[in-house]
């Protein structure tokens, strides 16, 4: 089955505690990104990949990290999570960037 | 820069009755627009791509329109049931830069039996 698979699916940690959220999908798709979503700001876009080695800065990167080693992995890295990190986070992955993104359950991260 | 609004922020109608859901934007130089559907606590499901050189998209009781000059998407939803309440949200691939979507607020759809 085509999907986008996202672990752990919620995860309770504490300030300054390092932690990586894993992303993969199994449809050999180029594009990768990472949104999250917060309530009365809807879903802003963290950071993208368009394929392996490459990747940018979305609207919101600050406090974030990314790497892109294999094309089916995007992990994203919180070197040192804040309470305002505590968010509703989901990976996505399109073929190409004009086709249509398919998007993974969602994270839900609380930092205390 | 680039921003995404949809109008209302939620909605309620009867069952049966046909669902316009808007979506506006302010740069006309875009890539694609995508409409998805939100379910409480899930994830995005896609229900219509509509590149920039397209006018709209159909997919079954869905429609989707596209006016790039005036910045504007629709989605039509057909005869509505229950089963299409959730969260509709729109997209558009930025012009100024290929990777970068932009999305709007969503409109929260009730249909009522």
């Amino acid at each position: 089955e085509a999907q986008v698979t996202q672990n752990p699916r919620y995860l309770i940690t504490v300030t300054g505690k390092k932690l990586t959220v894993t992303c993969s999908q199994n449809m050999n798709h180029e594009y990768m990104s990472w949104y999250r979503q917060d309530p009365g700001l809807g879903l802003r876009q963290i950071y993208y990949s368009m394929n392996v080695e490459v990747t940018d800065k979305g609207d919101v990167p600050e406090g974030y990290k990314v790497s892109r080693k294999e094309k089916r992995n995007f992990p994203l890295i919180l070197e040192s999570p804040s309470p305002n990190q505590t968010s509703l986070y989901f990976c996505a992955s399109s073929a190409q960037g004009d086709n249509e993104q398919f998007f993974g359950p969602g994270t839900r991260l609380t930092v205390l | 820069k680039q921003e995404v609004t949809q109008i209302p922020a939620a909605l309620s109608v009867p069952e049966g009755e046909n669902l316009v859901l808007n979506c506006s934007f302010t740069d006309s130089a875009i890539y694609n627009l995508q409409w998805f559907r939100q379910d409480p606590g899930k994830g995005l499901t896609s229900l219509l791509l509509i590149q920039s050189s397209q006018r709209e998209q159909t997919s079954g009781r869905l429609n989707a329109s596209l006016d790039k000059s005036s910045g504007r998407s629709t989605l039509y939803i057909a005869a509505s049931q229950p089963g299409d309440s959730a969260t509709y949200l729109c997209a558009v691939r930025r012009g100024d830069s290929w990777g970068k979507l932009q999305f709007g607020a969503g409109t929260q759809v009730v249909v009522t039996p």
